[in-house]
């Protein structure tokens, strides 16, 4: 049973502090997104990358947050130096690359983050 | 840009009961598919269901069917036969031609009542 993998499942951190958040896409998956959901925002999509390389990540805010796939099983969300408003639970969601209106994406378990 | 809106509030449905979640979206683009994601209290994201734009029939997949309406651009989610499980909230999002991206709703809150 395939599965999106996500590290940790939880984190609590102080203001200030790194946050790596972990990502395992889908085996033969090429496109990874990164979501973050709030009660206020809802779920907004941060970061997207097709075949590795970032698309588009014009929902993260550049000064603090940095999104990498270093190799095809591995995405990671960095927030340096993180405060208290990016507490939130960060997805991550893998698919295939679809040129037609289908596009199922598949969801990790979510990273709650919290920033005291 | 496209946009998604839900905007019913959290919903008391009786067990067995069907239920209908409303979605309205808006794209110029005549190439879209749309999407409902079930999110439990455990908080994961579950597919439920897909329409695409040039689909001729609505959706279904078991309980989950959707309400296509395609000249007043919504979307609803239907479940009939509720059950307790079926509590959570429920999103609506949207893809746009071959752009990979989905635009997600607010979502709505159902809790099924015995």
């Amino acid at each position: 049973d395939a599965r999106v993998t996500q590290t940790p499942r939880h984190k609590v951190t102080e203001m200030g502090q790194e946050v790596t958040m972990r990502c395992q896409p889908i085996l033969g998956h090429n496109t990874v997104f990164w979501y973050r959901q709030t009660m206020m925002q809802g779920l907004e999509l941060l970061a997207y990358f097709r075949n590795r390389a970032p698309l588009d990540d014009s929902g993260m805010p550049k000064d603090r947050f940095s999104a990498e796939m270093p190799d095809a099983t591995l995405a990671t969300l960095k927030i340096q130096p993180s405060e208290p408003r990016d507490s939130a639970v960060y997805f991550c969601a893998s698919g295939l690359v679809a040129t037609g209106p289908y596009n199922e994406q598949f969801f990790g378990p979510g990273t709650r983050l919290t920033v005291l | 840009a496209q946009k998604i809106t839900q905007t019913q509030p959290g919903m008391f449905v009786q067990e067995k009961e069907a239920v209908t979640l409303d979605c309205t979206y808006d794209t110029s683009d005549p190439s879209y598919g749309l999407f409902w994601y079930k999110q439990p209290s455990s908080g994961e994201m579950i597919f439920l269901i897909y329409q695409g734009s040039y689909d001729q029939q609505n959706a279904t997949e078991g309980r989950y069917s959707l309400n296509f309406q395609k000249a007043r651009k919504s979307a609803n989610l239907v479940i009939s036969a509720s059950q307790l499980g079926d509590s959570a909230m429920y999103f609506c999002a949207m893809k746009v031609g071959g752009n990979n991206r989905l635009a997600f709703g607010k979502g709505n809150q159902v809790v099924v009542i015995p």
